[in-house]
């Protein structure tokens, strides 16, 4: 099946600093990639759609500068959130959707602390 | 705007079927009915989804009301690795995938 490869898993950063997340689809395409934020307890939120070639679009609320999206190729999206502080912990989520099958797969997961 | 509404918890004794309904009263002709989990610290996985008919898979059954207001996931036979947070979302071919707060299920032994 399809599988969704996102790295790293955890990750400690000092605050000021800037992080990158991977989010790799393996053996499919993916047109559309998808980054979410989760807090503890709480639901999965979007942040931002990606299309390949194209600029992200964010969600209400997400500012684009900070969390910076790149989806330069058909297998590979990333996610820099810039200037991380203590706040911007949390537990961030990729998905990606095969445009053949309009399925959606979701990666594993990073957990980001900022100390 | 939540599109579905799904109880906040559940318990299910292990061996037993896990019913977890939910309710889509909104959801428009050419929506889906899609449901996911989320094991603690990991990604939500795909169980399984429908349009009208009833679906079956090595994972689960997902019966949808022949209104399509309410759909029931069923885990046949609950394991302890089943509990988990689960998912029930509509959408269309169009739109995004969005999560409301879900039900936590808890196998219990």
């Amino acid at each position: 099946g399809a599988v969704v490869s996102q790295h790293p898993s955890r990750v400690i950063c000092k605050s000021g600093t800037s992080v990158k997340i991977e989010c790799r689809s393996l053996d499919f395409q993916a047109t559309t990639m998808f980054w979410y934020r989760q807090f503890p307890k709480q639901s999965l939120m979007l942040m931002a759609t990606s299309n390949e070639g194209s600029k992200a679009t964010y969600e209400q609320g997400v500012e684009k500068d900070k969390f910076l999206i790149n989806h330069a190729s058909l297998t590979l999206s990333t996610l820099t959130v810039t200037s991380a502080h203590p706040e911007d912990s949390s537990f961030y989520i990729c998905s990606a959707r095969q445009a053949s099958t309009n399925g959606y797969t979701f990666g594993s997961g990073t957990r980001l602390t900022v100390v | 705007d939540a599109k579905t509404t799904q109880p906040p918890s559940m318990d299910c004794a292990e061996g037993r079927a896990a019913n977890l309904p939910c309710n889509h009263s909104t959801i428009s002709g050419n929506e889906y009915v899609y449901w996911y989990r989320q094991i603690h610290s990991q990604g939500p996985q795909y169980i399984i989804h429908g349009l009208k008919n009833n679906e079956t898979n090595e994972m689960a059954s997902l019966i949808i009301t022949e209104d399509r207001k309410s759909s029931t996931l069923i885990l046949p036979h609950a394991t302890l690795r089943d509990t988990a947070v689960y998912y029930c979302i509509v959408k269309d071919n169009n739109n995004d995938m969005r999560f409301g707060a879900g039900t936590r299920l808890t196998v219990k032994p």
